[in-house]
């Protein structure tokens, strides 16, 4: 089975723009969850999605959202972006709620 | 405030050694603890976990020591190769949550041949 899957793998933008992130969880799992990773730092949480719901937010701005579809897949948008939102950008997943989480590869953001 | 803390930040042990990686934490509601590796370029990937009423877990040459009166929890790596050496993240999963974690800031482990 493929593993977590997330898109694009590589992005530049500049400070202002706004940017679209992909996450196709495992198949079968139907929680999603999205962590920013800062160079040198380990992840930190932003966003729990389970059924389709919103189960969790992280201290995060609200230029940060997103949202899970009827396939379980998920998209994070960062609006008006920073020179500090340049981070890994990681979905994870998990079958059901609490149970053990599968990261992807993440999305590596560079704003310029 | 980091609400897991690690140590040490870097690591480097002899091949055939056994690497010790710290953690400690404040908030005694986590209910989950579990270690990420993360190789450059790759997301984490899950090692192994345990839980606050299980003292020890053991898998193959990875062991959690977990000590609930000290609030700190521990990965123990035996006989390390050098494909061990990755980048080690622990984790404590916040209470009355889906599946919330706060990791620690990591510890980078060289293994020399």
């Amino acid at each position: 089975d493929a593993g977590v899957t997330q898109s694009p793998t590589h992005l530049i933008k500049t400070r202002g723009q706004h940017v679209t992130l992909r996450c196709s969880p495992i198949s079968g799992h139907k929680s999603v969850s999205w962590y920013q990773q800062v160079l040198g730092q380990g992840p930190q949480f932003i966003f729990q999605y389970y059924e389709k719901e919103e189960r969790g937010r992280g201290n995060f701005p609200d230029r940060f959202s997103a949202r899970q579809f009827p396939n379980y897949s998920s998209e994070l948008n960062v609006n008006a972006l920073l020179l500090g939102d340049s981070a890994l950008y990681l979905c994870a997943s998990s079958r059901q709620g609490r149970q053990p989480q599968h990261f992807g590869d993440g999305t590596r953001l560079s704003i310029l | 405030q980091q609400q897991v803390k690690q140590s040490p930040q870097s690591l480097i042990v002899q091949k055939g050694g056994i690497s010790i990686i710290n953690c400690a934490y404040e908030n005694t509601a986590f209910d989950y603890f579990p270690w990420y590796q993360q190789f450059p370029g790759k997301g984490p990937a899950l090692l192994i976990a345990i839980r606050p009423d299980v003292s020890e877990k053991k898998e193959g040459r990875f062991t959690i020591s977990f000590n609930k009166s000290a609030k700190q929890f521990s990965l123990h790596i035996m006989d390390s190769q050098p494909g061990d050496s990755a980048t080690y993240f622990c984790a404590a999963r916040r209470p009355n949550t889906g599946n919330q974690f706060y990791f620690g800031t990591g510890t980078s482990l060289t293994v020399i041949p």
